[in-house]
């Protein structure tokens, strides 16, 4: 049990529809990460947030925006749905910015795009 | 676009065997390297997280080991048992400060 939960778990959306997905980080973690895990590949690092503000971008279109508020909860929207968005995403949160912490992920949620 | 690359891609021992995997990375620029387990319908779970060239880490029965020189490092099973079944992750952390993943070693422990 990490103590991170995302929600909802399995989505299905139609292409050129928004997506908001939402994850609770560990209590007092202040860095939040954001990951798309497609068939047969390992995640791709999306972005991260520290304290509200974004820290770091992985190779994502504007699209794919975030936030991050002070209860440790956050969101990953993504506007204009294109079929390749179909990927299980994960959050991760840790206590420092830093990286050479471990970071504690959720359990995802499935996005399917029609 | 960085290489991290994991192999073997799927691994299947016996109950008992020990075993290894390799994970490769680039040898500039490297900040950390991170190992995770992650068991199918979980979250993957944090092992290790490495930072100096020929760290040495154990958590049970599983270790390992970190060569930043040349761009690998090994994790290792002994006496692998049924609830080691699980992908393998590791994730590569250079200096844009962002965790690269392999694509993960499967392996799956006969009993």
């Amino acid at each position: 049990e990490t103590g991170v939960t995302q929600s909802p778990t399995h989505l299905i959306k139609t292409r050129g529809q928004q997506v908001t997905l939402r994850c609770s980080s560990q209590s007092g973690h202040n860095t939040v990460s954001w990951y798309q895990q497609a068939l047969g590949q390992g995640p791709q690092f999306i972005f991260q947030y520290y304290r509200e503000e974004e820290n770091g971008r992985g190779n994502f279109p504007p699209r794919f925006s975030g936030l991050q508020f002070p209860n440790y909860s956050s969101e990953l929207n993504v506007n204009a749905l294109e079929l390749d968005d179909s990927a299980l995403y994960l959050c991760a949160s840790s206590d420092g910015q830093t990286l050479n912490e471990k970071l504690f992920f959720g359990s995802g949620t499935q996005l399917s795009v029609l | 676009i960085l290489n991290v690359e994991q192999s073997p891609q799927s691994l299947h021992v016996q109950e008992g065997d020990s075993t290894n995997f390799t994970c490769s990375f680039p040898s500039s620029n490297f900040y950390a390297l991170h190992w995770y387990r992650w068991e199918t319908a979980k979250s993957p779970e944090a092992l290790f997280v490495m930072t100096l060239n020929g760290d040495e880490k154990k958590k049970g029965r599983i270790s390992a080991t970190l060569n930043t020189k040349e761009g690998y490092s090994y994790l290792y099973i002994k006496g692998s048992q049924p609830e080691d079944s699980a992908t393998y992750l590791c994730a590569f952390i250079g200096s844009a400060r962002q965790l690269t993943f392999g694509s993960g070693t499967q392996l799956t422990v006969l009993p």
